[in-house]
């Protein structure tokens, strides 16, 4: 099946600091991807769609000016996370949308840490 | 706006038996139905896609169900293994939408 890959798997970084997150489709083109954040013992929760071209469409509540992101290539989407707070600390975890056959496909997730 | 939930949220049976993962969806417009397991610290593994023109899909010992007209979907997992031990996500789908609502899981543990 259709690869999704992230980097990192996990980071740790300084509160105040900020911290990229990539996602790639490694063998499909992807217009369309998503990013969501899970806490732990908690489900996945989207917070945008990051739309290739095009600017990201953010969830409500979901501070886009806190949470970049840039969909540069048909298989990479970035997500940054601006001046990270510990309660910024979740897993993240990004999707992409497969056109033929139609499938949403997810990576195995980025663990941040905000100390 | 879609919602799902899935009950119970936490399951464990003994090695061998049979059981049912429920999933329930408020908006009967679904366009697809997705089961997927989660194991600890992990990222997401699909098992399941459901089409809303489909009823089930199979895939080993594995058989999810979708009834729009109920709102429900079910994950039947035959023979339960210890390896089958993980926590269980269903997500819906809207048609026009390809955002997918997850519902809060089962975290099934299977007791050798």
């Amino acid at each position: 099946g259709a690869v999704v890959s992230q980097h990192p798997s996990w980071v740790i970084c300084k509160s105040g600091t900020s911290v990229k997150i990539e996602c790639r489709s490694l063998d499909f083109q992807a217009t369309t991807m998503f990013w969501y954040r899970q806490f732990p013992k908690q489900s996945l929760m989207l917070m945008a769609t990051s739309n290739e071209g095009s600017k990201a469409t953010y969830e409500q509540g979901v501070e886009k000016d806190k949470f970049l992101i840039n969909h540069a290539s048909l298989t990479l989407s970035t997500l940054t996370v601006t001046s990270a707070h510990p309660e910024d600390s979740s897993f993240y975890i990004c999707s992409a949308i497969s056109r033929d056959p139609y499938e949403q496909y997810f990576g195995p997730g980025t663990r941040l840490t905000v100390t | 706006k879609q919602e799902v939930t899935q009950i119970p949220a936490a399951l464990s049976v003994p090695e061998g038996e049979n059981l049912v993962l429920n999933c329930s969806f408020t908006d009967s417009a679904i366009y697809n139905l997705q089961w997927f397991r989660q194991d600890p610290g992990k990222g997401l593994t699909s098992l399941l896609l459901i089409q809303s023109s489909q009823r089930e899909q199979t895939s080993g010992r594995l058989n999810a169900s979708l009834d729009k007209s109920s709102g429900r979907s079910t994950l039947y997992i035959a023979a339960s293994q210890p390896g089958d031990s993980a926590t269980y996500l269903c997500a819906g789908g809207l048609f026009g939408n390809e955002k997918l609502t997850f519902g809060t899981g089962t975290r099934l543990t299977i007791i050798p």
